[in-house]
């Protein structure tokens, strides 16, 4: 089993759609988790980090933690051509190191 | 203030040549990591630094991998014999101390013909 699982996608919505990425990961242990965007091309950006259970959020984007079920998932509200791009979640494993672990990541599609 | 940067941004390699990628973290940022991204997949750790000290290098793949800091500040990911299979993009990150929020720079994308 991978340590930060996501589905591959790709995950096409309307314009104005709620979007919503899912990731679980492995260790029960770890504590930090970040949201990543990735347009072609280009290098991770963060969206958003959570480190407690609960919602957050911020603008159109909340990020979601249940570390009972070892999952976390980012919504996205009113969905936009340019939030186009693929979602990376990333997780700080317990004792290894400060490293992020990434998932596959999930291919998102907004379509006008 | 300026972001991580990289160079160069992109390396066409033969096979066998020698390659070294240099990463200039945002300053004062004590903490630096490299990670190789295969096309289609999420970046994977190679090694982390804290100031000088290498203190993870557990994802390098093959002893033809070096990474060093010297300095403490910029570091450079040297590929000795590039085969192949060491075609992808080279992403560094920084963080500062006590942050977990890790900065990427633009990655170096390595073609290896």
């Amino acid at each position: 089993q991978k340590e930060v699982e996501q589905n591959s996608g790709p995950l096409s919505v309307p314009e104005g759609a709620i979007a919503s990425l899912n990731c679980t990961y492995s260790d029960r242990g770890s504590q930090s988790f970040f949201w990543y965007r990735q347009y072609s091309g280009k290098s991770p950006e963060l969206i958003m980090s959570i480190y407690s259970n609960g919602d957050k959020e911020d603008g159109r984007f909340t990020a979601q933690l249940n570390k009972a079920s070892q999952y976390v998932s980012l919504l996205i509200r009113d969905s936009q051509p340019s939030d186009s791009a693929t979602y990376l979640c990333a997780v700080v494993l317990v004792g290894g190191s400060e490293k992020l672990v990434f998932g596959k990541g999930t291919k998102l599609t907004v379509n006008p | 203030g300026a972001g991580v940067s990289q160079s160069p941004r992109y390396k066409v390699a033969k096979r066998g040549q020698d390659v070294a990628l240099r990463c200039d973290p945002i300053s004062g940022h004590v903490s630096l990591f490299w990670y190789q991204q295969a096309l289609g997949q999420g970046p994977e750790f190679l090694t982390y630094f804290q100031n000088e000290a290498q203190l993870d290098k557990s994802g390098l793949p093959s002893d033809r991998f070096f990474a060093e800091r010297p300095e403490g500040s910029v570091s450079t990911l040297k590929i000795q014999r590039t085969q192949q299979e060491d075609s992808a993009v080279y992403l560094c990150a920084s963080n500062g101390v006590g942050r977990e929020t890790q900065y990427f720079g633009p990655g170096t994308r390595l073609l290896v013909l």
